[in-house]
């Protein structure tokens, strides 16, 4: 079965650190993997996707994430946090079944 | 732009009411998604579909009914809605591109639907 695991259902970090969101993954196939980022009383918006062109992609706002296939990982990075990335971050799955898989979200605090 | 737009964003009912959650977008994606979303479980498929008059079960259907009878509009259906059906519901839309490939999906702005 396909699944993903956030670890840490709340993070929070200063300003200026670095931002580390971990993702884990299970897949009978290839994934596709994306992560999703929610403001406040807002729908999600994607922040990067991996389609297997690259291991290490780049996404908007400055973050990034690196697939890892032997850890099955996808962990989201950001070497210095802004203020404004305060919000739910989500890490999701593609199945070949076209259903999106979601994980149960990480929210992130910014500390001035 | 890709829009994805819900017909409400805050909705009240009563126990035991049918309540209707519209969903439309504008790009001319074949798929379809309903999520709820509750504090702690992110977001869980309740149905999907992937064509017009074409649907699956995600993993929470029940309780649940949908209907898409034109390609850009998807309905959420609670026959008989419960309070442990308050929840934020959050529509999303993608592209098909064919078996073994994938695309990002679209989320609407979600509805906060409350059950009293």
């Amino acid at each position: 079965a396909q699944s993903v695991t956030q670890l840490g259902s709340h993070v929070s970090v200063s300003e200026g650190a670095l931002v580390l969101l971990r993702c884990n993954y299970s897949s009978s196939v290839p994934p596709y993997l994306f992560w999703y980022v929610q403001y406040p009383n807002q729908g999600l918006q994607l922040l990067l996707k991996y389609t297997s062109a690259a291991t290490l992609v780049k996404g908007i706002n400055g973050f990034e994430a690196e697939f890892k296939k032997s850890e099955t990982s996808f962990h989201l990075t950001k070497p210095s946090a802004h203020m404004s990335d305060a919000a739910e971050y989500f890490c999701a799955l593609d199945s070949s079944a076209s259903k999106i898989i979601f994980g149960s979200g990480t929210r992130l605090s910014i500390r001035p | 732009d890709v829009k994805v737009t819900q017909s409400s964003r805050y909705l009240v009912k009563r126990t035991g009411e049918k309540v209707f959650l519209e969903c439309v977008q504008d790009m001319d994606h074949e798929n379809m998604f309903w999520y709820r979303q509750d504090p702690g479980l992110g977001l869980r498929l309740i149905y999907f579909s992937y064509d017009v008059k074409m649907k699956e079960k995600g993993d929470i259907p029940e309780g649940y009914s949908v209907s898409r009878e034109k390609k850009e509009r998807f309905s959420l259906i609670l026959e008989s809605a419960s309070t442990n059906q308050t929840s934020m519901y959050l529509c999303a839309s993608s592209l098909w591109l064919g078996q073994g490939a994938s695309t990002e999906a679209f989320f609407g702005q979600g509805t906060r639907l409350t059950v009293v």
